[in-house]
């Protein structure tokens, strides 16, 4: 099983929007809504801020959503703040019952 | 408040065996599932596996012939063993906590703070 695709990095300026995206097959991001996205600070834990496609945990600001279209999932980040600069992961069930990450996308605010 | 806390040698030798142990605090380890994630220094993130307390487990595939994920629910921790280390799998080792759909791994939260495991002779 490969890893989801991402860009390795995407920047923006501050007060701007991004989109990261996350493409994999049928099998896994386009068969099931079952995709998540993890932010991980430099040295620190990843957290989880979309889970199901599109829902925000406790505590997630609203300036972070998803999305899914066919195989690709995307996760939008409004309002850019600078400590959003990070590295972000997709993450995706799979028909085998598996679970697949994403490479990492590092998110540069300018 | 659920907590995890990984403990384990930081320096295993090439074939031997890495021996993790994740202690879970603030919620009982019978209630949910768990599982141990790792991510290779400046690399991404790798799914290796979860458990239930009833010794229900899942595997990657590309680990499985490899890892043995365990529960104590007396101690209420869980471990992992990856047998026949190379220097591929050094890595930052993470325990979480995993919600499940379908038999198969959803997402993960809350993490812990992780461990360094370097493989070196």
């Amino acid at each position: 099983q490969s890893a989801l695709t991402q860009p390795a990095s995407v920047s923006g300026s501050p007060g701007q929007s991004i989109t990261i995206s996350c493409t994999g097959t049928s099998s896994d991001v386009g068969g099931y809504n079952y995709v998540s996205w993890y932010q991980q600070h430099p040295g620190k834990v990843p957290q989880v801020i979309i889970f199901d496609v599109s829902k925000r945990p406790a505590g997630v600001s609203t300036r972070f959503s998803g999305s899914k279209s066919g195989n690709t999932a995307s996760l939008t980040i409004s309002g850019l703040q600078a400590d959003d600069e990070a590295d972000y992961y997709c993450s995706s069930y799979t028909s085998s019952t598996t679970l697949l990450f994403g490479g990492g996308t590092k998110l540069t605010v300018l | 408040q659920v907590q995890l806390q990984e403990s384990g040698p930081g320096l295993v030798k090439p074939s031997e065996t890495l021996s993790l142990t994740c202690t879970v605090s603030g919620a009982s380890i019978s209630l949910y599932y768990w599982t141990w994630i790792r991510q290779p220094p400046g690399k991404g993130l790798e799914w290796i596996g979860y458990i239930y307390y009833t010794g229900i487990t899942n595997y990657n595939p590309s680990l499985k012939s490899r890892v043995l994920i365990s529960i104590d629910t007396s101690q209420n921790q869980l471990s992992l063993q990856l047998n026949s280390v190379t220097v591929a799998d050094t890595a930052v080792y993470y325990c979480a906590r995993a919600a499940i759909v379908r038999g198969g791994a959803n997402y993960f939260d809350p993490w812990g703070q992780g461990t360094l495991v370097t493989v070196s002779s």
